[in-house]
């Protein structure tokens, strides 16, 4: 079946610092790819998307792009805040039509210091 | 209008309650889903509503029960829930299309005593 894996922290950085969270995924055919943000205490909220190979998606400073080839969607973003602090899913859905649930990551919680 | 709400925010109750949790959007869309987080987990699927048909049921006990009253409302009927059951309720929805990009309710806290 379906799956995402990525690192599962927590990861911790000083503020300013440049963000890497790796995420790679098993999915046949072609799966659309998010990234999903929860802080402490809420729902979660959508950060940015891809729909096909070699798609960036980008929102709030953060990146990432469709890697078909390596089948990965790695999180960037270059300069960290405080407020960035909250746990990152990584997630897909598959393509084909109709509805879907998601595939969701563990999660990585991320901790930004002043 | 973007957004998906539910109520109650925080729910407690017993084993032998009977209550439910409320779901509604306004955004047109056409799916709705009821997914069940632990702490410090991701959410997993439980059902999933499409044109106001439950189209997914990821084997979830008979003391959870979905309702979807009409394509802007989605319930879920506790009864008899177990201890184990405490955890975030977050209801989505989406458009139901092949990009299925789902919007997230702040969701409802919910403890078994």
């Amino acid at each position: 079946g379906d799956s995402v894996t990525q690192m599962e922290g927590p990861v911790t950085l000083s503020e300013e610092a440049f963000l890497t969270i790796n995420c790679t995924y098993t999915a046949t055919g072609y799966p659309s790819l998010f990234w999903y943000v929860q802080y402490p205490g809420e729902g979660l909220q959508l950060l940015l998307k891809a729909t096909k190979a070699d798609d960036k998606g980008s929102n709030k400073g953060f990146e990432a792009t469709y890697r078909k080839e390596t089948t990965s969607f790695h999180l960037e973003k270059g300069s960290v805040q405080v407020s960035d602090s909250a746990v990152y899913f990584c997630a897909l859905t598959r393509s084909g039509g109709g509805a879907d649930g998601l595939t969701f990551g563990k999660g990585t919680h991320l901790i930004i210091q002043p | 209008d973007t957004e998906v709400t539910q109520t109650p925010k925080h729910l407690v109750m017993g084993m032998t309650n009977k209550k439910s949790l409320k779901c509604e959007q306004h955004m047109g869309h056409r799916a709705m889903y009821w997914y069940k987080q632990k702490a410090k987990k991701p959410p997993e699927l439980m059902f999933v509503y499409s044109y106001e048909k439950l189209s997914i049921n990821e084997s979830v006990p008979s003391r959870f029960s979905p309702e979807c009253p009409n394509s802007s409302l989605l319930n879920l009927h506790l009864h008899a829930l177990q201890p184990e059951d405490s955890a975030l309720y977050l209801c989505a929805s989406s458009q139901g299309t092949s990009i299925n990009e789902q919007f997230f309710g702040p969701g409802t806290r919910l403890t078994v005593l």
